[in-house]
This record gives C-alpha cells, structure tokens and sequence, in this order.
C-alpha cells in the first residue's frame, strides 16, 4: 500500500517557470490537500479538495492552481514561479474518519522547489 | 539538508528525560486535536489525538492534555529517546466542518546524549 506519493522531490525552477507538481493516493480517499511549509512556520493550506471535480481555496492559493479529475490525483499547477514559492510542499489525503478519530491525513513524503 | 524547522522553537533535552511540547491552538469550536511527528525529509506521521469530551489521553510513551478554557494542549513523551528528535506540530478540527485541520507552528526536539 504505496499511500500518498508525490512527485518530484526537488525542484528547481527559474523565475517565471511553470510546473505541475503530483499527488496520487491509492486510499480511495475522498479529501485530499495541497499544504506548503516555510522554514519556521508552520503548514499553509493551498487548496484542497473533497471529492473528485469539487476544489476549493485555502489560506494562501495565489499562483497555484488544482484540479481533481480523479480520485486518485490532484496536482497542483504553479503558473509563474516566484522566489516567494520557495518551500517544501505536502499532499495529503483523508476519509472522514479522519475527522472523526484514528489518523487524520495521510501526508506524501514532500516536493522541496526552489525558485530562483 | 533540512531548511524546514531551522527557526522553529527548540526543546533540548537530555535522553532518558521527558520532554513536554506545548501548543496554543486557535478555535475555541475545534472538537478534535492531533499530535504529529515530522522526521527530517518527512511528510509529518500521527502521534496520538484526543477529542475535546476528554482531557487526557495516553498512549505508548506519549500523553497529550488539554485544556480547553486556555486552548492549550501539550504532549509529554517519556523517557525520551535519540529516535524521538523531530519536529513535532498540533493540528485542530471541527469534526463536523470542512474537514480541514489547522496546524501550529510546531517544535522542534533536540534529544541530547
């Protein structure tokens, strides 16, 4: 049971490169997640999604886009890099009993890009 | 090498010794409260959760409090190990909202030799 897997793990983009960073979960779960991690903060809701063709904003989505055409996948497009969009970004996937007591997500194991 | 956590809140401390992490969390609705471990070059993995009806909950080595009328919540590790340094982060809910989690900020420990 692979669980949540993202792809890249490093990346290194030019300033006003795009790219498509990828998030599968074989879990059959309905709420999946785009979170990023600053040094010295803690984990910012991009988007998320919870069911296939339903997305919606977290805390911080400007550059980024998603789509969940799918269970299983939800990539998370970035247009235009910036400088700013240097961080470490988890995928996560959940059920409801996730919410309700057991585990919570499941987390990928990260993408760390570098916008320079 | 790991960027993440380089500014977080540290805890040192001694092997063999217990460790206790405290978190401030946001929502006074939340109703269900996570504890999760980050190892560098991790996605962060689940500790222990407690729900709001209880104050404390243990499991192996690890016990979470909390505290509602303060919303604070801490976990203690015993006897803390080498294997037990990692960044460790709160995370709340509310069971029958957006099934979201927000997490804190997180902590880092140091296991000292």
């Amino acid at each position: 049971n692979a669980g949540v897997t993202q792809t890249p793990k490093f990346r290194i983009l030019k300033i006003g490169q795009s790219m498509t960073l990828q998030c599968t979960q074989d879990m059959n779960h309905n709420y999946m997640y785009w979170y990023r991690q600053d040094p010295g903060m803690g984990l910012k809701l991009i988007y998320y999604s919870v069911g296939a063709g339903i997305t919606d904003k977290g805390e911080v989505p400007n550059g980024y886009n998603v789509s969940r055409s799918t269970t299983e996948d939800f990539p998370l497009r970035l247009e235009l890099a910036a400088p700013s969009q240097t961080s470490v970004y988890f995928c996560a996937s959940s059920d409801r009993r996730g919410f309700q007591g057991g585990y919570g997500y499941t987390f990928g194991s990260g993408t760390r890009l570098t916008v320079v | 090498g790991e960027s993440v956590g380089l500014h977080l809140p540290t805890l040192s401390v001694q092997e063999g010794d217990n460790s206790i992490i405290n978190c401030a969390y946001s929502n006074s609705a939340s109703d269900y409260f996570i504890w999760y471990k980050q190892e560098s070059g991790k996605g962060p993995q689940f500790i222990i959760d407690i729900r709001s009806n209880m104050d404390k909950r243990q499991g192996q080595r690890v016990t979470v409090l909390l505290n509602k009328t303060v919303k604070h919540l801490s976990l203690q590790i015993a006897a803390t190990q080498p294997g037990d340094s990692a960044v460790y982060f709160c995370a709340e809910t509310v069971t029958s909202g957006t099934y979201k989690y927000i997490f804190g900020t997180g902590t880092r420990l140091k296991v000292l030799a």
